[in-house]
């Protein structure tokens, strides 16, 4: 059974397009992170949310509590957004950086 | 500023052969991890250390060993390589900063173990 879920698994897009890329979790968590990692191997965080929503250029991701749900928008696709997204979530009353992955959202934005 | 810092970036191993995977970060973060990402499984925690001398293990700690005798360096010790670890392993550092909590991984080292 796996506590983080991700949907899509795969998406495709044409660059421009709004993208949206969901996160549900079954457990009760302190926090959530969405990751980028890139084709290199490379991951950056994104955000951590623990409640409402945040935004940083293009991006914006948003958590419903009460739902066990978050989702990571994109708005303007463009090419370079082609990547890995993984949502991942701390426990409630667990350690500060032990976290609970997804599987993650592979991203692809065509030009 | 290096962030997180992993050597090797690949390896290939015999099965039954040991090696030590390095970790160290530059930020004086208190918190430290290590994961393994494999196809279809996502990152899963391996061992951790919520400072130096304090370690803890994670969701799949079986055939590693850690130690953290600093703040900066937080090593991964393989002591009889199975091709089971064949692998893409990732440490990560996070401060204990309340509302921004937030990790950063190292470019990750590539594992074969044959």
């Amino acid at each position: 059974k796996n506590e983080v879920e991700q949907s899509p698994q795969n998406l495709t897009a044409q660059e421009g397009e709004f993208i949206t890329i969901n996160c549900s979790y079954s457990v009760g968590i302190s926090a959530l992170h969405w990751l980028q990692q890139h084709p290199g191997g490379g991951i950056v965080s994104l955000f951590m949310l623990s409640s409402g929503k945040k935004k940083h250029g293009r991006l914006i991701a948003t958590i419903n509590i009460q739902e066990k749900h978050s989702s990571l928008h994109i708005t303007a696709s463009h090419p370079r957004d082609s990547a890995v997204y993984i949502c991942a979530v701390r426990l409630r009353g667990g350690s500060q950086g032990n976290l609970i992955f997804g599987k993650g959202t592979k991203l692809s934005v065509k030009p | 500023n290096a962030g997180v810092t992993q050597t090797p970036k690949f390896q290939v191993l015999k099965t039954g052969q040991s090696m030590t995977l390095q970790c160290a970060q530059d930020m004086n973060h208190e918190y430290m991890s290590w994961y393994r990402q494999d196809p279809g499984m996502g990152l899963r925690l391996i061992h951790y250390s919520v400072g130096a001398g304090i370690t803890d293990q994670g969701e799949v700690p079986n055939g590693y060993n850690v130690s953290r005798s600093t703040t900066e360096d937080f090593p991964l010790r393989l002591l009889s390589a199975a091709p089971s670890q064949t692998s893409v392993y990732f440490c990560a550092s996070t401060a204990y900063d309340g509302a921004k909590n937030i990790q950063y991984f190292g470019a990750g080292t590539r594992l074969s173990v044959l």
